[in-house]
C-alpha cells in the first residue's frame, strides 16, 4: 500500500530562520511526488513535483529535493506569508490519484 | 498553471437535503477528474474518481448512491451530495490533471445544519 509520511506535524519558526519539512514514502512505481500549498478555507496550491531521484526544484524561498525514500521540502529565510501547510502527495503510476500526507502546520512568526 | 473552478465556495443546508458541487477545468479539458475531503487539520482522502463519459469509481468506504458523481464534459464533473446529514459537513475538493501536473479547485465547505 503506498504511504506518505510527513514531520513534523507542526513547526513554528522565527521569521528568517531556514528549515526543512521532511515527506517519507512508500509506492510501488513512483511517478511523481508532489508538494502543495494549503491555507485554511482553501484548495491545496500546486508548488514543485519531483519525477526521479536527485532531482531538485527551487520557487522563491522554497527548494524541494528527491531521494528514493523521502523529499524535502527546505524554506529559506521564511516570512509570515509563509505560513500555511504544505502537503507531500505521491503518484504511483499513469492517471491514478495522489496519495497524500497529513501535512505539516507551519507558522513564521515575524 | 492550470486552472480549475470549483463552485460553490461554501454552502449551508438542512439535513436531508440535496447539493450539488461543480468543478471546471477553465482552460484545459480533463478526461479525468478527482473528489476529495478533508476533515479540519486532516489530510485529503479520495473519495471518488470521475471519468468523463463513464461512472465514477468509488473508494472503498463511500456511497456512490449518497455521493452522486456526473462527468458529462471533458471540463466539468459535479458531486452531489444526497440527502445531507450534519455528518456530511466537510470540506469537499475536486482536482483535475493538465500536462504540467495535478490543480485543485478552491474547495467546497459544506455544513449540514
Amino acid at each position: 500500500e503506498d504511504q506518505v509520511t510527513q514531520s513534523p506535524e507542526a513547526l513554528r519558526l522565527q521569521e528568517g530562520e531556514s528549515s526543512s519539512l521532511n515527506c517519507s514514502y512508500t509506492v510501488s512505481g513512483l511517478r511523481g511526488l508532489f508538494w502543495y500549498r494549503q491555507d485554511p478555507g482553501k484548495g491545496p496550491e500546486f508548488l514543485f513535483t519531483l519525477y526521479s531521484a536527485g532531482e531538485e526544484k527551487e520557487k522563491e524561498r522554497l527548494k524541494a529535493t528527491l531521494t528514493k525514500k523521502e523529499s524535502f521540502l527546505h524554506i529559506t529565510a521564511p516570512k509570515p506569508e509563509d505560513s500555511a501547510t504544505y502537503l507531500c502527495a505521491v503518484q504511483a503510476g499513469g492517471n491514478t490519484p495522489l496519495v497524500f500526507g497529513k501535512g505539516t502546520r507551519l507558522s513564521v512568526i515575524a | 498553471g492550470a486552472v480549475v473552478s470549483q463552485h460553490p465556495s461554501w454552502v449551508i443546508c438542512k439535513s436531508g437535503t440535496s447539493v450539488k458541487i461543480e468543478c471546471r477545468s477553465l482552460d484545459f479539458q480533463a478526461t479525468t477528474m478527482f473528489w476529495y475531503r478533508q476533515f479540519p487539520k486532516q489530510s485529503l482522502m479520495l473519495m471518488a474518481t470521475s471519468n468523463e463519459g463513464s461512472k465514477a469509481t468509488y473508494e472503498q468506504g463511500v456511497e456512490k448512491d449518497k455521493f452522486l458523481i456526473n462527468h458529462a464534459s471533458l471540463t466539468l464533473s459535479t458531486l452531489t451530495v444526497t440527502s445531507a446529514h450534519p455528518e456530511d459537513s466537510s470540506f469537499y475538493i475536486c482536482s483535475a490533471t493538465a500536462s504540467v501536473g495535478l490543480f485543485f479547485g478552491s474547495g467546497t465547505q459544506l455544513s449540514v445544519l
